[in-house]
């Protein structure tokens, strides 16, 4: 069975902290790993798709890296804002069709 | 980015009944649409894959017969939910593929009395 682990399950940072999460994922057979950006009663949002081999990819205050010799991949998030507050979900992908997702880190930014 | 709509957002429904979800890609086409199913406090899991114009592959454990799902055209996939029961009350969202993204529908929350 092919499991995809996040950590923390939840955070809780004040306004302007910088802040990080980790997704660990199979290390074989690896294709890409999606990382999704979910707000309550809306539809999850795509952030990364991530592909190669210590790939880094940014989007305005967001970033992430990808190490998938060792299975594991990094969302950062600098300087968070209240808006930032919601679930982040990766999910692995190991042949370009389902994903298989982690439970997800929930953050909560207070102003 | 790709637009993918869900209906009903949400449903309650008496035990034994039949619930349908649609699932519709607004602004490209999906040869393939999944349909995921979240209890509280786990990961999205994989229910099936649909796919326009043949059978939908499930996943072990997923019982055909009570989730049926049919892919009749290009932009939509509609999941039943037949004689449902308590036990069925969950998230249920759908997926569809354009490119290398996947696209979400917002879910279904469907609760069973």
């Amino acid at each position: 069975i092919l499991n995809v682990e996040q950590s923390p399950q939840s955070l809780h940072v004040q306004e302007g902290d910088s802040t990080n999460f980790t997704c660990s994922f199979p290390s074989s057979n690896f294709y890409a790993l999606h990382w999704y950006r979910w707000e309550t009663a809306k539809s999850p949002e795509a952030l990364f798709v991530m592909t190669l081999n210590g790939d880094e990819k940014k989007k305005g205050r967001i970033s992430a890296t990808l190490n998938t010799k060792e299975g594991y991949s990094y969302l950062y998030i600098k300087g968070s804002q209240p808006e930032d507050s919601a679930t982040y979900l990766c999910a692995f992908d190991q042949a370009g069709t389902a994903l298989i997702f982690g439970k997800g880190t929930t953050l909560s930014v207070s102003s | 980015g790709a637009v993918v709509s869900q209906h009903p957002s949400w449903v309650i429904c008496k035990s034994g009944t039949s619930v349908k979800i649609e699932c519709r890609s607004l602004d490209f086409q999906a040869t393939t649409m999944f349909w995921y199913r979240q209890f509280p406090k786990q990961s999205l899991m994989l229910m099936a894959t649909s796919n326009e114009g043949s059978k939908a592959t499930y996943e072990q454990g997923v019982e055909k017969d009570k989730f049926l799902i049919n892919h009749a055209s290009l932009t939509l996939s509609t999941l039943t939910v037949t004689s449902a029961h308590p036990e069925d009350s969950s998230f249920y969202i759908c997926s569809a593929r354009g490119g290398s993204q996947q696209y979400f529908g917002p879910g279904t929350r469907l609760t069973v009395t």
